[in-house]
Order: structure tokens, then sequence, then C-alpha cells
């Protein structure tokens, strides 16, 4: 599996738009990218994924790079219950496969 | 409510005890997986289960067993537990059937702590 590379922490005001960046420059062409986050003392929360295409769900937007290296996750408008842990994986598809978590960023939402 | 459950939530145990860690999921998954995190250290797998009837090793199985008698269970097993052991156990479930990328879906945790 690619490695990924994320910022330890970052902070993002309430309400405003919270863009958390990925680099997965090793990537393969059939690994996709996922996003877990872990709130404190919860198991991980899967967010959302994606191969090529930006894609958007109820929670969360994905925006994938042309060349795959890097991606950003964005909550449009970050509220306090998202401080959280946010882990950027990368796994190729052999259904079910395993999640390798790094270090992830730790989001701070303040009010 | 669908999903999984771990149990239990939490326990204290005497180095040298056996403990076995439960885990159940009601949504058909074919895969599962145990997972201890250490402050430090995330998240890292010790066994996984790719359908009923077959298990697998992770990056960090020594000391611990598991078995997959039928689709919604997944217990962990601590044949002698030791300090080290001390962690929270997250059990995982996923889809294997639809051919798609398949999001893993998380119990809340057992938060063990061996003396």
């Amino acid at each position: 599996d690619a490695k990924t590379t994320q910022p330890p922490s970052m902070d993002c005001a309430e309400g405003r738009a919270a863009n958390l960046p990925c680099n997965h420059s090793t990537i393969s062409g059939n690994e996709y990218v996922y996003w877990y986050r872990q709130i404190h003392s919860q198991g991980p929360q899967y967010i959302i994924h994606g191969l090529k295409n930006n894609e958007t769900n109820e929670m969360a937007s994905l925006i994938i790079t042309e060349d795959r290296k890097s991606s950003t996750l964005i909550l449009p408008h970050a509220t306090l219950r998202d401080t959280a842990v946010y882990y950027c994986i990368v796994q190729y598809n052999n259904q079910g496969g395993k999640l390798i978590f790094g270090q992830g960023t730790e989001l701070s939402v303040k009010p | 409510i669908a999903g999984i459950t771990q149990a239990p939530t939490s326990q204290i145990l005497a180095a040298g005890r056996r403990m076995t860690l439960r885990c159940t999921q009601d949504m058909r998954h074919n895969a599962m997986y145990w997972y201890r995190q250490d402050l430090g250290l995330g998240l890292r797998l010790i066994h996984y289960s790719n359908t009923a009837g077959t298990t697998g090793k992770g990056e960090v199985p020594d000391g611990y067993s598991v078995s997959r008698a039928n689709t919604d269970d997944f217990p962990l097993t601590l044949a002698s537990a030791v300090p080290s052991q001390t962690s929270v156990y997250f059990c995982a479930s996923s889809d294997r059937h639809s051919g798609l990328a398949q999001p893993q879906h998380f119990g809340d945790g057992t938060r063990l702590s061996i003396l």
C-alpha cells in the first residue's frame, strides 16, 4: 500500500471550510483514496473515498489531483463536532483489503 | 441498530489470564478485522478474516488468536495476557461482494488493561 503524508494538526474556525491535505505520491493506478476520522474515544468513522474523480457526499467532498499524487478533504461548514483526527489512507481494491493507518491530522474546530 | 457490537467496553485483567473480546456485526459483511490502537502508534491490524471459515495474520498477530465460525461473529482471544497487550481494541467489517471499493465499519472499541 502507498504511504500517505498529512500535516499533524490544523485549526479551523467554526462555520468555515476545513481543507485537509494529503500527499500520496507513490499511489498506484488501482489504489483508492479513503478518508476516515476518529473522534476522541470512538471507533474510526468512514467519510468518503475516490479513485480519480472528485467525490461528494453528505459529510464531505474529496478533491483528487489529476496526477493522483495528492488529495484534499473538504468539510464545507465545520462544526465543533468535526474536531477529530482525520486519516487519509490509500488502499488497493482487493475486496476487503486491510487498512494501514498513519498518524493522521488532528483537526481542531474553534468557536 | 445495524452495525458492530463489541464487548466488553472495558476490562481490567490480571497478567496470565485468558480473555476473549467479542465482536458481532449484523450487516452480513464477509470481511472482519481486529485492530489495536496505542498512543503514538495509530491503529495496527492484528488479524483479519475475508470470509467465514478463514482467517489471516495482520501486522501484530503474536499473542492473539481469532476464529470465524460464522459470518456475524469474530472473537479475539488472548491466551495468556501480558501488560504489553494493554490497548484499545477495535473490530471492523467490510463488504466483499460488490466488487467496488469497500469502506470499513468500526465498533466503539474495548479498552483493555493488563496488570
